[in-house]
């Protein structure tokens, strides 16, 4: 069964740090992992990967995939309560034609 | 954000009534998807579309159908509405199936 599993499921941390996000999965025909932001409305996107060890960035948020060891991490720095919200990963994958499958979700709160 | 609006975006039922929810898109993308949302289970395709009159089954599709009649309209419809299909649901578009979807703003549905 094609499982893509993020952790941790919630995370609660000051304003000011730093936090890596995980997502591991198990899909055969692997075609990419997506990453999205999810506020109170829709999934909004981050980041596409397709290759493994080539880091994507946009300002304090970066991603990087391993595709042999079969993960991907989402970190941010300096985190701001603005970035409070749901981060869900996405696997992208081929049966037939191309599918995405999500994790749960990581549920990210940044106190003051 | 892309063009994409749901409607109606809530709507209480009751169990055995007929629903439709609409999914409309400004973009002219030939790729369109309804995703339902629950705790614990981060975001299931139910159907998707790759065309008018072109639609496939995604893991969750019991209890649901769907058409494309014209490329900017997706349609989901449960012919028997029960309370297990309470959820929150998402349409999203995508230009090809290797491109990034994008989601709209969802409609929550609650059967009672």
């Amino acid at each position: 069964e094609d499982k893509v599993v993020q952790s941790p499921l919630s995370l609660v941390v000051h304003e000011g740090d730093t936090v890596t996000l995980n997502c591991s999965y198990e899909v055969t025909n692997f075609r990419s992992l997506l990453w999205y932001k999810q506020e109170k409305k829709a999934p909004t996107f981050l980041f596409m990967l397709t290759s493994s060890g080539i880091e994507k960035k946009s300002g304090r948020l970066s991603s990087i995939l391993d595709k042999k060891e079969l993960f991907s991490i989402l970190n941010i720095t300096a985190t701001q309560t603005g970035d409070s919200a749901i981060y869900l990963c996405a696997v992208r994958y081929l049966r037939g034609a191309q599918k995405l499958v999500f994790g749960q979700g990581t549920r990210l709160t940044i106190n003051p | 954000d892309a063009g994409i609006t749901q409607s109606p975006r809530h709507k209480v039922t009751e169990t055995g009534t007929p629903v439709t929810l609409r999914c409309h898109q400004t973009e002219n993308h030939r790729y369109m998807y309804w995703y339902r949302q629950d705790p614990g289970h981060g975001l299931r395709l139910i159907h998707y579309s790759y065309g008018v009159k072109d639609t496939d089954k995604g893991e969750v599709s019991d209890g649901y159908s769907v058409s494309r009649s014209k490329t900017e309209d997706f349609l989901l419809t449960l012919e028997s509405a029960t309370s297990s299909q309470t959820s929150v649901y998402f349409c999203a578009i995508s230009e090809s199936e290797q491109e990034t979807q994008y989601f709209g703003p969802g409609t929550r549905l609650l059967v009672l």
